[in-house]
């Protein structure tokens, strides 16, 4: 079975620059997770996505970060325009279903951004 | 609000010692999940185990096992006779109701030859 399928792995773009990161969940699952690891940190929650919905955002930077999941599979997390700050690895994961948070996530290598 | 406590930035041992990567959490949850993932220097999390919150029995799997104690919110795993493979960052998660995971800092194990 395939896991979480993730793009580009590595990024190196200049601030103030737009950029997107592609994931692909493992077939079948319905959660979608977006999370974004600073060095020595571990992984932060950004959005969750149930199908095509938007569950949990509260922690996406919305002035600067968007995201979405088109049709309930594939997945796209976007930055415009990007800050020094923003240099990290985002990672995306999938599980089964949500609710009782029993399912674990499955996560894919990540892409390793660097804002210059 | 969650937390995960872990308390051991690095560790560092040579193969065959048997390691132990401590790990505390705090919830409000009554119903909660905790897990552990490795993550290799390639980067991706591996899931390693899932432990219940009304399932206090220790689990083996192998060279891994783990302890799960309620009384003292903790949940460490150690790895017996350790290999140069288990170098990784190893991170404790903690999940309620809500099913969002959150991470610890991370345990960097060495694992030298």
């Amino acid at each position: 079975e395939a896991g979480v399928v993730q793009s580009p792995r590595y990024k190196i773009i200049e601030k103030k620059q737009p950029v997107a990161f592609w994931c692909n969940p493992i077939s079948g699952h319905n959660t979608l997770y977006w999370y974004r690891q600073n060095l020595g940190q571990g992984p932060e929650l950004l959005i969750r996505y149930e199908n095509e919905e938007a569950v949990d955002d509260s922690q996406l930077p919305k002035d600067r970060f968007s995201a979405e999941r088109l049709k309930g599979v594939d997945s796209t997390l976007k930055i415009q325009p990007a800050e020094l700050g923003d240099s990290a690895v985002y990672l995306c994961a999938s599980s089964l279903s949500f609710g009782s948070g029993e399912n674990e996530q499955y996560f894919g290598p990540g892409t390793r951004l660097t804002v210059t | 609000a969650q937390k995960v406590t872990q308390a051991q930035t690095e560790i560092s041992v040579v193969e065959k010692e048997d390691v132990t990567l401590d790990c505390v959490y705090e919830t409000r949850d009554t119903t909660y999940y905790l897990f552990w993932y490795k993550q290799p220097p390639s980067g991706e999390l591996v899931f390693l185990i899932r432990r219940n919150s009304f399932d206090e029995q220790n689990e083996i799997s192998g060279r891994y096992s783990w302890n799960f104690q309620k009384s003292t919110s903790s949940f460490n795993f150690t790895i017996t006779a350790s290999q140069v493979v288990d170098s990784a960052v190893y991170f404790c998660a903690v999940g309620g109701s809500q099913g969002n995971l959150i991470f610890g800092k991370g345990t960097k194990l060495s694992v030298k030859p």
